[in-house]
């Protein structure tokens, strides 16, 4: 069965300080992988998407970027973290066609 | 991205039925509805996906009138353990990227 796995599940980091979060799925080929962040009592945002190996689409410019260096890795990241960065970051991963997302367990960043 | 309007907030009781209506407009031909549920903390979690009429399974019921430019979930007799965020998503589950736009969802509460 397909599972993903995302971590950490919490994390607190000072302004300025980098930042690398990693989600994994495994099961599935070729998933299509998709970041999301949710500030408290808010919806959610799609951050970036990937449909493959290297290729990533921002959604909104910001202070974070994505990477996908293998077929069911994708890593979020950002060089210098700001106040406006916390929030809960989720990974979700869909199959090429059809039916639903399925998500990660959420990190939730705490920039102080 | 078809652009949905859902009430902020429902409360419900125990065992009673709750209807959540989501307006869609300008859905587009390709586009299927779907529904999230999320938990506080957590990812949200596949719910129901329909395109017209009436989809139904275990855990609720979509109902889709002929003009597609509203949707209904159904919950059948709610538990305390239905409390929860409810979103609807319109959008293109074959289209490239298969990305969803979450809007800020249906906050349920259900009492004793």
């Amino acid at each position: 069965s397909q599972t993903i796995h995302q971590w950490p599940a919490t994390l607190v980091q000072p302004v300025g300080s980098p930042l690398s979060l990693e989600c994994t799925v495994e099961g599935t080929s070729n998933p299509n992988l998709y970041w999301y962040r949710q500030a408290a009592g808010r919806g959610l945002q799609l951050l970036f998407y990937s449909v493959g190996i290297g290729q990533i689409s921002s959604e909104v410019p910001q202070n974070l970027s994505a990477s996908r260096p293998q077929d069911r890795q994708f890593i979020l990241s950002s060089k210098k973290l700001l106040l406006s960065d916390s929030g809960f970051y989720l990974c979700a991963w869909s199959v090429r066609v059809g039916g639903g997302y399925t998500f990660g367990s959420g990190t939730r960043l705490t920039v102080v | 991205l078809a652009k949905t309007t859902q009430p902020v907030s429902m409360d419900s009781y125990e065992g009673q039925e709750v209807n959540i209506t989501c307006s869609h407009n300008n859905i587009a031909t390709n586009d299927y509805i779907t529904w999230y549920q999320q938990f506080p903390s957590q990812g949200p979690r596949f719910i129901i996906q329909g395109y017209k009429t009436k989809v139904t399974n275990e855990v609720a019921s979509l109902f889709i009138p002929a003009d597609r430019k509203s949707s209904t979930l159904s919950l059948p007799r709610v538990s305390l353990s239905d409390t929860a965020v409810y979103y609807c998503l319109v959008g293109d589950p074959w289209a490239a990227g298969n990305k969803l736009t979450f809007g800020g969802g249906t906050r349920v509460l259900v009492k004793p």
